[in-house]
């Protein structure tokens, strides 16, 4: 069984500061590795995916993620953040075996990004 | 692109009620997900399907009961609404021949009252 640990359930920042959103994962199979972004009122949206390859992934609006196998973490970064990032991020794994596409969620971290 | 629609953004029931949340993907995907999200918990897996009239408990299907009687549409039927279900709702969709990961709907915000 797969189970994701997102470590802040808020993160506070300033316009145009770095911020990280930390997340780990334990899992006795490999996994795919994903961040989601669910803007207020909207579903989720795809920010970025690890399938495999560069551990290092690159996503939509200026974040990254590094994929660290010998720790288990997926960490989402972004050098420089905007108001328009304020949102709730979630970290989530699927089992590379089988064809489900089930996914095991973290339970999400709200940046606030303040001006 | 792939869209999924869910019927309602907002619902507001009464305890008793028997409730149906619709949720229909165009991309003729396989696979179709409800979750369930709360505060703090993030999504919960209720139900998914991986064809027609084929289903399989997630990790939270108390109370909960699903339908595809269409390869489209996936529904979530509240048996008898009670108040703990009163959370947003989730719907999403996935094709098992591509390595994209699941498309989610807008959600629907659920009030049990």
């Amino acid at each position: 069984a797969q189970s994701v640990t997102q470590l802040d359930s808020q993160v506070p920042v300033f316009e145009e500061a770095p911020v990280e959103l930390r997340c780990n994962y334990s899992s006795s199979v490999s996994v795919y590795l994903f961040w989601y972004v669910q803007y207020p009122n909207q579903g989720l949206q795809l920010l970025l995916k690890y399938l495999s390859g560069s551990t290092l992934v690159k996503g939509i609006n200026g974040f990254e993620a590094e994929f660290n196998k010998s720790q288990t973490s997926f960490h989402l970064r972004k050098p420089s953040v905007h108001i328009s990032d304020t949102a709730e991020y979630f970290c989530a794994v699927s089992e590379r075996s089988g064809n489900t596409g089930k996914l095991i969620f973290g339970q999400g971290t709200t940046l606030q990004v303040k001006p | 692109d792939v869209k999924v629609t869910q019927s309602s953004r907002y619902l507001v029931k009464r305890t008793g009620e028997k409730v149906f949340l619709e949720c229909v993907q165009d991309m003729d995907h396989e696979n179709m997900f409800w979750y369930r999200q709360d505060p703090g918990l993030g999504l919960r897996l209720i139900y998914f399907s991986y064809d027609v009239k084929m289903k399989e408990k997630g990790d939270i299907p108390e109370g909960y009961s699903v339908s595809r009687e269409k390869k489209e549409r996936f529904s979530l039927i509240l048996e008898s609404a009670s108040t703990n279900q009163t959370s947003m709702y989730l719907c999403a969709s996935l094709s098992v021949y591509s390595n994209q990961p699941q498309h989610f709907g807008d959600g629907t915000r659920l009030s049990i009252l």
